[in-house]
């Protein structure tokens, strides 16, 4: 298949556990956070968002936390499954950037029977 | 309700072509962005459009063109072709500039010989 990135760091996991996926962003005037997650031969497909105002968010079996003070962003996901292996992005939206995301290089996560 | 359609899948051109790349939003969304992703840089803003009109840009030559149609459909153009053009190259469509997630389509992979 298609390699979305060669040296990725890599998060492997055992079925079951949760899993912590982190990402430091570069912007203190970011606005608005996204965590993706890229299969391989597919695109980016968004999992949860959150606004600079909020610092938690929670999805279905997902959370995703926001630290502004060291520009910190975390993704969290419950229980997790070989279905969750993938690649996963943060990208942020520089206030009044509009939807010109600045996306962090990712991270592999590997979930092991 | 259908994703973001991207045509072709897949594109081989020599250094020197130009080529262009078709993409479909999602029904009722009228912000297109276009992204390209390579293992070396990773993902990479390249412009907006929105209401027919380009309102942001990325960090790319001015080979690389696009527009949009009055029904948000959009295409990019990349003209003079290079090697190190070969990448990936993502749509996303959202229904508003900012603060609301782009959904990705599953990309145009080009490459450039």
């Amino acid at each position: 298949g298609e390699s979305v990135g060669l040296h990725l760091p890599t998060l492997s996991v055992q079925e079951g556990d949760n899993s912590i996926i982190n990402c430091a962003y570069s912007n203190s005037a970011s606005d608005y956070f996204i965590w993706y997650k890229q299969e391989s031969g597919k695109g980016p497909q968004f999992i949860i968002d959150i606004r600079s105002n909020m610092d938690k968010r929670q999805g279905q079996r997902v959370t995703v936390l926001l630290n502004k003070t060291v520009k910190h962003l975390s993704l969290q996901i419950a229980a997790t499954q070989p279905g969750d292996s993938a690649v996963y992005f943060c990208a942020e939206t520089p206030s009044g950037g509009y939807n010109k995301l600045i996306f962090g290089a990712g991270t592999r996560l590997a979930v092991h029977p | 309700k259908a994703g973001v359609t991207q045509t072709p899948r897949y594109l081989i051109k020599t250094r020197g072509q130009q080529v262009t790349l078709s993409c479909s939003p999602i029904s009722g969304h009228r912000s297109v962005s276009w992204y390209q992703q390579t293992p070396g840089q990773g993902l990479q803003f390249l412009f907006e459009y929105f209401s027919e009109t380009q309102r942001n840009k990325g960090n790319f030559p001015g080979r690389f063109s696009g527009r949009q149609f009055s029904n948000s459909r959009s295409e990019m153009n990349v003209s003079t072709l290079e090697l190190g053009d070969s990448a990936l190259y993502l749509c996303a469509s959202s229904l508003a500039r900012g603060g609301s997630p782009l959904h990705f389509g599953n990309g145009t992979r080009l490459t450039v010989t």
